[in-house]
Parts: structure tokens; sequence; C-alpha cells
């Protein structure tokens, strides 16, 4: 299968910091998605990139498709409590079938009051 | 929120004994996903459906098979469950074009 190799596997910060991890892959894909899940429950969409050098941004985090189309970043600007969670990066191409997702394997955050 | 879930949301198996969890949407979505999540492994998907009836595997797919007979459900069978097999399986499901949105997950272990 893919293999995406996110990282950093973990941070601590301090509230207040700003946040950058980074996913990269080995293949192409057509659509980078950024996840953050909570202990206990699945997870949640925070960003879809569609294009090549796209930028977007849901309030405090920004995230942008690679030009090459084979890694993705995403920041966290002035951190909160409530940041803490893993974050997963994941891949998507489209095949004869439909659409299969390749996920990192995870950025745990930490965030210090 | 698509209003997935799944059941049972934990379960406790003994080796060798055939298991079934079970994923619902409420969305008429026509993807369904099935995957295990795992210590330094993120999420692997093991089958997914594209359509009632219509199934494909996923990078871990062996020693499960699924089925889907309605479109709001999508089932994931454990013939004979394994120690290896232990692990929290989430389903998600989405509609075409959009991205997927996943369930609360199912806690099995398997002694």
């Amino acid at each position: 299968g893919q293999q995406l190799n996110q990282s950093p596997q973990s941070m601590f910060i301090q509230e207040g910091e700003d946040v950058s991890m980074n996913c990269t892959s080995s293949s192409i894909f057509n659509t980078w998605l950024w996840y953050k899940q909570d202990p206990g429950e699945g997870p949640v969409l925070l960003i879809a990139l569609y294009k090549a050098g796209e930028l977007t941004s849901n309030g405090r985090l920004t995230a942008q498709f690679g030009i090459t189309r084979k890694d993705s970043f995403l920041n966290i600007s002035a951190s909160i409590p409530s940041d803490v969670g893993i974050y997963f990066c994941a891949g998507q191409e489209t095949s004869n079938t439909g659409n299969q997702f390749y996920f990192g394997t995870g950025t745990s955050l930490t965030v210090i009051p | 929120d698509a209003g997935i879930t799944q059941s049972p949301r934990h379960k406790v198996t003994e080796t060798g004994t055939p298991v079934t969890l079970r994923c619902h949407q409420t969305e008429n979505h026509r993807y369904m996903y099935w995957y295990r999540q795992d210590p330094g492994h993120g999420l692997r998907l093991i089958h997914y459906s594209y359509g009632v009836k219509d199934t494909d595997k996923g990078e871990v797919s062996d020693g499960y098979s699924v089925s889907r007979s309605k479109t709001e459900d999508f089932l994931l069978t454990l013939e004979s469950a394994t120690s290896s097999q232990t692990s929290v399986y989430f389903c998600a499901s989405r509609k075409v074009g959009d991205e997927q949105y996943f369930g609360p997950g199912t806690r099995l272990t398997v002694t």
C-alpha cells in the first residue's frame, strides 16, 4: 500500500504557540485531507485540499497541497488547550472502483496551558 | 456528522470465534469503508464498498470479509478471530464528490 510519512510523531507546546506538521508520500495524490481525532472518537475532517499549490484556511488552521502533489502541511496558529488530539493526514487516489484513502501515522499534539 | 453509527462499541471475544461488526449510515451515501487503527500505523483500509453488493479489498483485507446488502448497512466479519485482529475499527461513509465521515469506532479485543 501507499506509505505516508507524517512528522513529527508528537509535539508538546505552550498555549499560544504556533504548530506545524507535515506529511509526505511516495506517490501522487489527487486530494490531501487533514483530520483531528479526540480520544475515544472517530477522526473529524479539518481541511480538504484539491489542487496542487492550494493553500486553504479554516479559522486558526492553514494547510497546503504541495506542488509535487506528494506532500502537504498543516499549521495551527495561537494554539489553545482544545487543540489537543491526534492529527492525521490522508491522501486520496482515484481508482476505477472509487476512491481509496491512505492515512499517515498521526501527530499527537499536547498543549500546555 | 453523517449519522454514522457502529455496533457494538466494545466487544471481547475468544480466538477462533466469528465476529461481525455493523456500520449503519442514514445519509444515503454511496461509499462505505472499514478501517482498523493500531498504534504506529494510523488508519489502514480493510475493505470498502462503492455500492450495494459492490465491494473491494483494501491494504489489510486478509482475515476479513464484508457485505453490503443495503445502502445504509456495511458489515465487517472476522470469520475466525485472531489476537492480531485486536484493534479499534472505524467505519466511514461518503457521497460522490464529498469527503469521508467517520463513525465512533468499535474496540475489539480478541483473547
